[in-house]
Formats: structure tokens, sequence, C-alpha cells
């Protein structure tokens, strides 16, 4: 199946840094996915993003899906950005798809 | 607005125990899905419904049940819960991916805490 990989594991910034994030894929999607779990465990959608770049705020990705890889931006963090980061590809199953998820990217933001 | 509601959010149960979670939705979607998340690890797909129809995943323990009441409502069973089923329990919903005709974003709820004593 297909292997989704997140770097790096964890990340440790001062509040006002930018940072990047990785997801590689290791088979061609139609989608994928990048999620916010805050502390309290909620799985917030960031972006739903098969090629190109989108921009929410201080946060946007980009997808390069020839390339198999998509990169997650955080400029000027907060405190508020601490929590994990995953991305997830979706695998087509009959009429509805499974989530295949990396292992995340857990950010801290100190203040 | 339209959202993924689960309750309780916080369950504490005994070692064999029955507890049943539940998961609401007012997004109108055909498909849920439940998920488990141990600490600091990825959600898992447990089973998931496209309409009434069930799929199960094939390493998902039968103590996990599922049901299905209608569009709106999604049960997940832990018909003897045990130390090692402590954990986050997500429910999501998407839309049908061939009415799509592309995949489409999973909506997930804040999840229920599961304790097991």
């Amino acid at each position: 199946g297909i292997q989704v990989e997140q770097s790096p594991p964890d990340l440790i910034l001062q509040e006002g840094a930018n940072s990047t994030l990785r997801c590689n894929f290791s088979d061609s999607v139609n989608n994928l996915q990048w999620f916010h779990q805050n502390p309290w465990g909620q799985l917030i959608n960031l972006f739903y993003i098969p090629s190109g770049t989108k921009q929410n705020g201080r946060l946007s990705a980009t997808t390069v899906a020839t390339e198999r890889y998509s990169l997650l931006y955080i400029s000027s963090s907060q405190t508020t950005d601490s929590g994990v980061y995953f991305c997830a590809v979706p695998l087509q199953q009959g009429g509805s798809e499974k989530l295949v998820f990396g292992k995340g990217t857990k950010l801290t933001v100190n203040p | 607005d339209a959202m993924v509601i689960q309750n309780p959010r916080y369950q504490v149960t005994q070692f064999g125990k029955p507890v049943t979670l539940s998961c609401s939705q007012t997004l109108n979607h055909n498909v849920m899905y439940w998920y488990q998340q141990k600490s600091s690890q990825a959600p898992k797909l447990l089973f998931h419904y496209y309409d009434k129809d069930f799929n199960n995943e094939a390493d998902t323990p039968d103590n996990f049940q599922s049901r299905r009441p209608n569009t709106s409502f999604c049960f997940l069973d832990i018909r003897s819960p045990g130390l090692g089923d402590a954990a986050m329990y997500l429910c999501a919903t998407s839309r049908d991916w061939f009415r799509q005709q592309r995949a489409d974003t999973q909506y997930f709820g804040p999840g229920t805490r599961l304790t097991v004593l």
C-alpha cells in the first residue's frame, strides 16, 4: 500500500519563527489533506490540496504531485500553532475512501 | 453550523464493561468513519459506512462493532474493553466519492477519549 512519511517528527520554535513541514508519499495520489491536531485532540482540516499552492492566513501548502511531496509552511508562528500536524492521502475503496496518515510532526511553539 | 458531534467527550469504563460511543452529523454526508488513535500515533481506521453498507478493516478486532440507524447517527460499541483499547476515538464524514468524481475532504468530530480502568 501507499506509504506516507512526514518530517521532521518534532519541531520546536520560538514564537514568530517560520517553519516548513514536509510530507512524502510513495505513489501517485489525487488528493492530499493537511490536518492540525490541537492539544485537546481535535483534528482540524487545514488544506485539501491535490496539487498547486493554497494559502490561508499565515499557513500555506504546496503539493508537487509529480514529485510526490507536499509542504506546509507556517509563518510568524504563534503558541496556538502548537500541536501535531498530519498529512493524509486517500486510498479509494469502492464508493468511499480510506485516509492513510503519516506519523505526524509535533510542533511546539514557545512564547 | 454544519458539523460532526461526538458524545461523550470523555468516557471512563471498567475493564470488560461494554461501552457505546456516539457520533452525529449535520452535514448530510453518506459516508461515516470511525478511527482509533492511541497516544503519539496517527489515527487508524476501524471501519466505515457507505450509506448503510458496513466496511470493516481487516485488522479491526471483533470486540469493536458499529451501528448506523440513519444517515445522521453512527455508534461505536466496544463489547469488552481491555486496557489496550484506551484511546481517542474519532468519527469522520465525507461525501460520496462516486458522486463527486473525486476524493473528498473528511470532516472530523472532536473525538471521545476513552479510559479503561
